[in-house]
């Protein structure tokens, strides 16, 4: 399977637990994103690598959360000390800029369930 | 905050039939793009606009593009069964290109 895969699928912690997730992107692509969604929700971005740089972080990514993508491949999202507000779908989606334009594919998510 | 919004937020419509939503956004754009959501899953990727055009087909479906108005129409043909789920808009800008997305309309296709 080429696409993006994300491990785990499923996680289920409790309240003050670190938490850490990842995403393996499509293997040419040098763009990464990590996006959170809740439920009736669509995505909202949190943060993107080109290759290992991390060029952009929302301000939804408070300094519980750390992305990293040490070698330009795979990249891990943790979330320290999670509370329940952090319970989402954390989706992760890659590219390739193509002139001025991207398309994005996402892979199956992680849902996150903070007891 | 999200930059699109679609409308409706549900449609239910009989298979054979055609679904339309549409999606508004509130700043300039570089490119608009449709994904697909089935329940619990990643988004699919179903078609890009450039802001320079107007209309794009692909298959079953038709995407409109109003940049005087700021917003776009996704127009599905002949619905199956298999279309059911949330359809999102999503937008970028120049230079930027994280996505914005709408809350999303649920479609629902009944045989």
């Amino acid at each position: 399977d080429t696409g993006v895969s994300q491990n785990p699928r499923h996680k289920i912690t409790k309240r003050g637990q670190n938490v850490t997730f990842r995403c393996d992107p499509i293997s040419e692509h040098n763009r990464l994103y990590w996006y959170r969604q809740t439920l009736g929700q669509g995505p909202e971005f949190l943060t993107y690598f080109q290759n290992e740089a991390q060029l952009e972080k929302s301000r939804l990514l408070s300094d519980r959360f750390s992305a990293e993508r040490p070698k330009g491949s795979f990249s891990t999202l943790e979330i320290q000390r999670t509370e329940q507000g952090d319970s989402a779908m954390y989706l992760c989606a890659s590219s390739s800029l193509r002139g001025n334009q991207e398309t994005q594919y996402f892979g199956p998510g992680t849902r996150l369930l903070v007891l | 905050s999200q930059q699109g919004e679609e409308d409706p937020q549900a449609l239910s419509i009989q298979e054979g039939e055609n679904a339309t939503m549409n999606c508004s956004y509130k700043t300039s754009i570089n490119n608009l793009q449709w994904y697909r959501q089935n329940s619990g899953r990643g988004l699919v990727h179903l078609i890009l606009i450039r802001s320079n055009e107007r209309e794009k087909h692909s298959g079953r479906l038709r995407v409109t593009l109003d940049t005087s108005k700021k917003s776009s129409s996704l127009l599905i043909t002949a619905s199956r069964a298999a279309d059911t789920a949330s359809y999102f808009c999503a937008t970028d800008f120049v230079n930027a290109y994280k996505l914005s997305f709408g809350a999303g309309t649920t479609v629902t296709v009944r045989a």
